[in-house]
Formats: structure tokens, sequence, C-alpha cells
């Protein structure tokens, strides 16, 4: 399985500020995800991010909103924009395993705005 | 559209057996993840059904009816560290990776 780190692990922003949330991989993925759990609630995606082209952003999902960089096979950022308290939640990476069928997530990024 | 349904929380004794039960309406359907995920904590993987039937893996087993669009995660010998959010989600498939989750089912063991 991929050791997936993430960094903030937590955060306590102000409205109106952005934050940029790091997913590092151990190893080489072709595609990588982010997700938001927000209070209470299961997973939403929010992008698929493939290395080398833009990310595929889920229906309510925009792009001015949660920019997203995938500079390279093990690396990828999720920007949270202009917060609000409506997007404290925890933003979590994952990665597809060496089979389909495998999806690993990182510890995840817990966020608060105030 | 995708709707996948679980209940919200159950309660079980330590030594028990469990099930807890997902059904899930999907535009594409290619296979079904269960994840565990305790608070604060990430979701970890625990099973992925493609064909009909039971597998079972250790004390943990999953079942999937593909024409039913149902599924079912089965926990035996139930022990207190099992207490957790139990995640069922659909996968596409089909040249996409996306998971659709359920809402998760908050299980608590008593003594």
């Amino acid at each position: 399985s991929a050791v997936i780190s993430q960094k903030p692990s937590r955060d306590i922003c102000q409205r109106g500020t952005s934050l940029t949330i790091q997913c590092q991989v151990d190893s080489q993925v072709t595609m990588m995800f982010w997700y938001r759990q927000q209070p209470g609630q299961s997973l939403t995606l929010i992008a698929t991010a493939n290395q080398g082209s833009e990310a595929t952003y889920e229906s309510g999902f925009v792009i001015d909103k949660f920019p997203i960089s995938r500079p390279n096979l093990t690396f990828s950022t999720l920007t949270v924009s202009n917060m609000s308290p409506e997007d404290s939640s925890i933003y979590l990476c994952s990665v597809e395993g060496q089979n389909y069928n495998e999806q690993f997530f990182g510890p995840g990024t817990r966020l608060t705005v105030l | 559209g995708q709707n996948i349904d679980q209940p919200t929380e159950m309660t079980a004794t330590e030594g028990a057996i469990v099930q807890i039960n997902c059904t899930y309406q999907t535009s594409g359907f290619n296979g079904l993840f269960w994840y565990q995920q305790h608070a604060g904590e990430a979701p970890t993987f625990l099973s992925y059904n493609v064909l009909d039937g039971l597998e079972e893996k250790g004390r943990f087993s999953s079942f999937l009816s593909r024409s039913k669009g149902y599924s079912y995660l089965l926990l035996k010998e139930l022990q207190m560290k099992d207490s957790a959010s139990y995640l069922c989600a659909a996968f596409s498939g089909a040249g996409s990776y996306q998971l659709t989750f359920g809402k998760g089912t908050k299980l608590s063991v008593i003594p």
C-alpha cells in the first residue's frame, strides 16, 4: 500500500484567507484525488488530479475556489481559496493502488475557518 | 445519479455479530468498497466486491448482490476497537476511479 502524508495536519484560518494543503506519496501514482469530509458527513470527491493535465472537478466544485496543482507523480496541492466558515472540513487526498480497485487515503487536513 | 444508503448508527455487544447493510443506485457500477474510519482518522480499506457473493477476510466478511443493488459488511466476534464508522462506496469503473461514498454507519460496540 502507498504511504501518504499531508501538510498541515490541521489549521485554523480567518475568513477570506486561503490555505494550501500538500499531499506527498512515497511512490509514483498516475491519479490522485481530493475529497472533503464535512462534520458528520461522508466523503465527497472534489476533483481528480492527473499529472500533466488540468484537474477534473466534480459538480459543485470549481477551480477558482479549489485550485489544484499536480507537478509530478508523487505530489499534489489543493488550495482552499477565500475561505468561509462553511469550508470548515477535513480535506483528504487519496491515490490509486497498484490494482485499480484499491484507493488509499492520506491522514487528512482538519481545517477550521473562523 | 448516485445514491447510496446505509443506516446512520448501530450498537452491538462485544463478542457478537453485526451486519451493516448498504443499498446503492448508481449510473455506472463496477464494484463496492467498504472502509473503516475511526474518529479523527482517515478511512482504511476493508474490502472490495466485484462479483456477487460473500468474501471472507478474517473477522470481516462482505457480500454483494449486483442485481439487487445491495451489499453488507459482516463483523464477527466484535471487539471494542471495532467501534468506528463504516463507509460503503460504489466504484463506477469504466475508466473512472471515482468513488461515491455513503454517509457512513457509526457502530458502537458496548461491553
